[in-house]
This record gives structure tokens, sequence and C-alpha cells, in this order.
């Protein structure tokens, strides 16, 4: 039973535009999650987080928007380059020490 | 700064074979976890520590086996390879709060993978 759903495997995106990776949840006890981002041959490294106390968080191109109630959360990258070409993945704390990751979404922004 | 280190970073074993992924940070992390990502699947906990001589199970622990000797080192052990264990093996790290959180920094710091290949 997946708790953290990316149901797009896969994303394809202007460069410039608005790029949006979608992420669903089960747990509704899950209160805090992250965004990571994977090149290849890479681990994932940490991109921006949110608190279930927040609806918005944004860090420079970055915003991640948590909607609680709908148990989703997005992340928007404006304006979308080619060097962000990677796997994001989200993440929710589930309890103590757990992370729970969903399978990814492939971006690939095009010159 | 290292990070947190990998070793080996491929492996091709057979089946029965055993085998230990070794991992190291030098961040001080009181925290330290073992996750495999398989296509489809994301990334799933094995293993993980809170700590020297603290060690529990996570989402998929069987044929896992870990230990936390010291800080720094937390070493994976495949003690008879299956094929389902061909998967890239992420080692990560963090700080941990007394009350349990990773929440401080939100971050997971992870090594680059170790693709290990069962025939």
């Amino acid at each position: 039973d997946q708790q953290v759903k990316q149901n797009s495997p896969s994303l394809s995106v202007q460069e410039g535009r608005i790029s949006i990776l979608n992420c669903d949840y089960t747990n509704s006890m899950f209160d805090y999650f992250l965004w990571y981002k994977k090149y290849p041959a890479e681990g994932p490294t940490f991109l921006i987080s949110i608190s279930s106390i927040k609806d918005k968080n944004e860090d420079g191109r970055f915003t991640v928007f948590l909607n609680k109630s709908a148990k989703h959360l997005s992340l928007h990258i404006v304006p979308s380059q080619p060097g962000d070409s990677a796997v994001y993945f989200c993440a929710a704390e589930s309890g103590t020490y757990k992370y729970i990751f969903g399978t990814g979404t492939r971006l690939k922004v095009l010159a | 700064n290292a990070g947190v280190t990998q070793t080996p970073k491929f492996q091709v074993l057979k089946t029965g074979q055993s085998m230990t992924l070794q991992c190291a940070q030098d961040m001080n992390h009181e925290y330290m976890s073992w996750y495999r990502q398989d296509p489809g699947m994301g990334l799933r906990l094995i293993h993980y520590s809170v700590g020297a001589g603290i060690t529990d199970q996570g989402e998929v622990p069987n044929g896992y086996n870990v230990s936390r000797s010291t800080t720094e080192d937390f070493p994976l052990r495949l003690l008879s390879a299956a094929p389902s264990q061909t998967s890239v093996y992420f080692c990560a790290s963090s700080y941990a709060l007394a009350g349990g959180s990773l929440t401080n920094t939100g971050e997971l710091f992870f090594g680059e993978g170790s693709r290990l290949t069962v025939l």
C-alpha cells in the first residue's frame, strides 16, 4: 500500500515555463513533507520542506504548497531551467525517524 | 568535507553469497539509515539507527542485517544474497533531536549509492 504517491512518472516542460510536480498521501498523521532531487548516478539531495502548520514554503525558484484537506502537495519550479532535469521525490515523515518516499517523477526541461 | 561515503559503488554477487555495504559519515550525525531504490518503487527504508548501539527495522528489513558500533559507520550486511536484492542502495544520515524528530533541518544527507546485482 503506497502511502505517498507520485502519479506522474514523467513530465516535460519548456525552459522558462513553470514545472508543477504533484504528490498525494494517504495518512493524515503525516506532519512534515520534503522534496528531494536526484540526478543519475548520484544520491538524492534535499530541495525544500514544509510543515503541516503551513500551506506554502518558498525558496528561490522553488515553492511547495500543501493542501491538508486534500492530502496533496505540489512543487512549483519557476522558471524551469535545463539543470532542473532530474527525478524528484516527495517524502513524508511517518512517525519517529522514518520517511516514506514516493516513487518519483522524472522532470525533463527542454531548452 | 566528505559527507556520506558508500563503498563499493558497484558489486556483482552470486545467489547465496554474502557481502557488506559500507557507509561512513563525517558530520557527527546521530541518525543513519539505509534505503533501496527499485524501478517504480521509490526509496524504501531498510534499517536505521539513532545512535551507536541502537538499530531498528524499516519497511523492508528482511534479508539484511545492520550494526552501529561507532557514530561514523553503519554497514549493511547481506548474509545470503538473493536476486530480489538486486537494487541500488543508499545510505543517509541526519541530525536527530532527543524528541525523535528529524525535522530540525528536514534533511537527510545521502551517499552516492551502491549498485548491487545478484545473479
